[in-house]
């Protein structure tokens, strides 16, 4: 079973802070990809990342796969209020089954 | 809207009661995907479908879990006797790309066994 650690579990900041939260496994994974969950809604793609050390910007989320392709970040720069969810990684692997990590809870508060 | 579509948003049984949810994936999607979720963990794989094809079932799939999808259209996941610890969100995914990584979730059905 291919195991993804997300860290940390739970961030609460302020509007205008940075932060990075990180998502690291043991395994490697053919691609990443990382989604944006609110409460009462499914999970949304956010990005996938495929070549290790690939680096993908959008607006202010900067995602990045580790060159052994094991770990990924995803920093947040500017945070917003509008940004509070949970923020899940997941992995597929040569199952083709994609496998989440537990994610991690940002709260951004006004 | 032609996202994937989940019915019902919530459900509320009695423990020992059956319980049956549908989901109707993005029309082109070819593999469809069955998570849960509990408060606090992400989505933990349950089962998935190519096409009418059911591929591959989790362990977490007890004999109380059964999970249809004729005609490779819309997708069943039906749960007899309920327990109280069936409690969770029940998520539905289809992708479309050959690795199946790429998904696309409805909203849940959020289910309390009482």
């Amino acid at each position: 079973t291919q195991l993804l650690e997300q860290s940390p579990q739970f961030l609460s900041i302020q509007e205008g802070e940075n932060l990075t939260v990180y998502c690291n496994s043991s395994s490697v994974f053919s691609s990443l990809q990382w989604y944006r969950q609110e409460p009462g809604e499914g999970p949304v793609l956010l990005v996938t990342v495929v070549t290790g050390g690939e680096v993908k910007k959008l607006k202010r989320l900067t995602f990045q796969f580790g060159d052994a392709r094991k770990d990924s970040s995803l920093h947040i720069t500017a945070a917003q209020p509008g940004d509070t969810g949970l923020y899940l990684c997941a992995g597929g692997g040569g199952s083709y089954i994609p496998t989440f990590g537990r994610g991690t809870s940002l709260i951004v508060h006004p | 809207d032609t996202g994937v579509s989940q019915d019902p948003r919530h459900k509320i049984t009695k423990r020992g009661q059956n319980v049956t949810f549908r989901c109707d994936p993005i029309s082109e999607h070819n593999r469809l995907y069955w998570y849960r979720q509990t408060l606090g963990q992400g989505p933990e794989f349950l089962t998935y479908f190519q096409n009418e094809a059911q591929l591959e079932k989790s362990r977490l799939l007890s004999d109380r879990f059964s999970a249809e999808r004729p005609k490779g259209s819309f997708s069943t996941l039906e749960i007899q006797r309920t327990e109280q610890g069936d409690s969770a969100m029940y998520l539905c995914a289809s992708s479309v790309d050959l690795a199946g990584e790429k998904l696309f979730f409805g909203s849940g059905t959020q289910l309390s066994v009482l």
